[in-house]
């Protein structure tokens, strides 16, 4: 019940086309759901968060999309870059509980 | 502002051995969380320390040990160690103070820990 399933494990995208990362939970105390952009020898950086009183949130070209009652968040990167090209991480949270990962999306982006 | 730093970057231990790694956060930021990051297991939590205090915990055995100081830097100890725990060790700052991951949280580089 703790388990956060992000799919795909990898994803390569053309540039210019819409990256699309799914992740699904279980427990339903988790409130927070960010995401974390990862690049090679840096520690992972959030990326945009929503919770869970809203459907979806928006900032520039990254977008989640939020379904409570399927359990299921998703991030759409519009017009996807080659700067883009990193490893992606969902995760869930609540309050005074601990934070659950998903085991990331490497996304590459075609030039 | 400074982001989060660890040190060392880079340790290379044997089995059986312990290590200590240290962790700055943010300016003004008072709690610090631990990570550790595996191509098998991804990112897990270890613990997360507010005001000196164990606040929360992974579910990672007692080998693995962390304490805050009063300018809230922090360190983690791993003893006895295992091939195993090699891994990326991440630290992350963030101002929350009502407990809970719900505000942001400030990655450092992390420590690449290497148990021969």
């Amino acid at each position: 019940q703790q388990q956060v399933k992000q799919s795909p494990q990898s994803l390569i995208v053309q540039k210019g086309g819409i990256s699309i990362i799914n992740c699904a939970y279980e427990n339903t105390a988790f409130d927070y759901f960010p995401w974390y952009q990862q690049f090679p020898g840096k520690g992972p950086a959030l990326l945009i968060a929503i919770r869970p009183d809203v459907s979806e949130k928006k900032e520039g070209r990254f977008t989640i999309s939020f379904n409570k009652s399927a359990k299921q968040f998703s991030l759409h990167i519009m017009d996807s870059q080659p700067g883009d090209s990193a490893t992606y991480f969902c995760a869930a949270s609540s309050q005074d509980d601990k934070i659950i990962f998903g085991k990331g999306t490497r996304l590459h982006i075609l030039p | 502002k400074a982001g989060v730093t660890q040190t060392p970057r880079y340790l290379i231990k044997t089995r059986g051995q312990q290590v200590t790694l240290s962790c700055s956060p943010i300016s003004g930021h008072r709690s610090v969380s631990w990570y550790q990051q595996t191509p098998g297991q991804g990112l897990q939590f270890l613990f997360e320390y507010f005001s000196e205090t164990q606040r929360n915990k992974g579910n990672f055995p007692g080998r693995f040990s962390g304490r805050q100081f009063s300018n809230s830097r922090s360190e983690m100890n791993v003893s006895t160690l295992e091939l195993g725990d090699s891994a990326l060790y991440l630290c992350a700052s963030s101002q929350t103070s009502t407990g809970g991951f719900t505000d942001t949280q400030y990655f450092g580089p992390g420590t690449r820990l290497t148990v021969l």
